[in-house]
């Protein structure tokens, strides 16, 4: 039982490069979310899904995609990166009567 | 104003002393959780509660719905209790969690 699991851990990209953050669990949770966290700040919710097919917007979605093809599995897609987007990405998923579990964050700096 | 406030946002302290951290909430919740994370490190669900009080180790978490808030206690704190400890509400009916800013937590030897 992995639990949540994201990659990469590490990436850095150059300015307008593209890439996707792999998010996957295996607790059959329905809840699926993207968080960023910047330095000195808290989490900030970018996209979440209630289940297979169903996304939606969170508080910081510009410049990110998602998508929910299979209960395991909640990619985040940075479309053309920018140096705003350095952060620290968390993916977490839950139920509605269960406790929050994050997966170790994928720390990436756009140059 | 915050929809969750938690004071204090840093908290100095010598190994042993007994530890609060409050969180206030302007908002209906289902449930409010605790979490935990270390310098650079992951982030790790200590609570969960709806009402009451839960207890894990030195670890006391409580919530009073009517008064709308929530106090986390560690008792004999130790160096390793260091973290950022974060409080999070979920409106009833919704997924989303509304965050609090975090507490600092320092514990020195």
């Amino acid at each position: 039982n992995a639990g949540v699991t994201q990659t990469p851990k590490f990436q850095v990209l150059k300015t307008g490069q593209s890439m996707t953050l792999q998010c996957a669990q295996d607790m059959n949770h329905e809840y699926m979310s993207w968080y960023r966290q910047d330095p000195g700040m808290g989490l900030r919710l970018i996209h979440y899904s209630v289940g297979a097919g169903i996304t939606d917007q969170g508080e910081v979605p510009n410049g990110y995609n998602v998508s929910r093809s299979t209960t395991e599995d909640f990619p985040l897609r940075l479309l053309s990166a920018a140096p705003s987007q350095t952060s620290v990405y968390f993916c977490s998923t839950g139920s509605d009567t269960d406790t929050q579990y994050f997966g170790p964050g994928t720390r990436l700096t756009v140059l | 104003k915050n929809e969750v406030e938690q004071s204090p946002q840093n908290l100095t302290a010598q190994e042993g002393e007994f530890i609060t951290i409050n969180c206030s909430y302007s908002v209906g919740i289902s449930a409010l959780h605790w979490l935990q994370q270390h310098p650079g490190g992951g982030i790790v669900s200590l609570f969960m509660l709806s009402s009451g009080k839960k207890k894990h180790g030195r670890l006391i978490a409580t919530i009073n719905i009517q008064e709308k808030h929530s106090s986390l206690h560690i008792t004999a704190s130790h160096p390793r209790d260091s973290a950022v400890y974060i409080c999070a509400v979920k409106n009833p009916g919704n997924y989303q969690l509304i965050w609090g800013a975090g507490t600092k937590l320092i514990i020195k030897p």
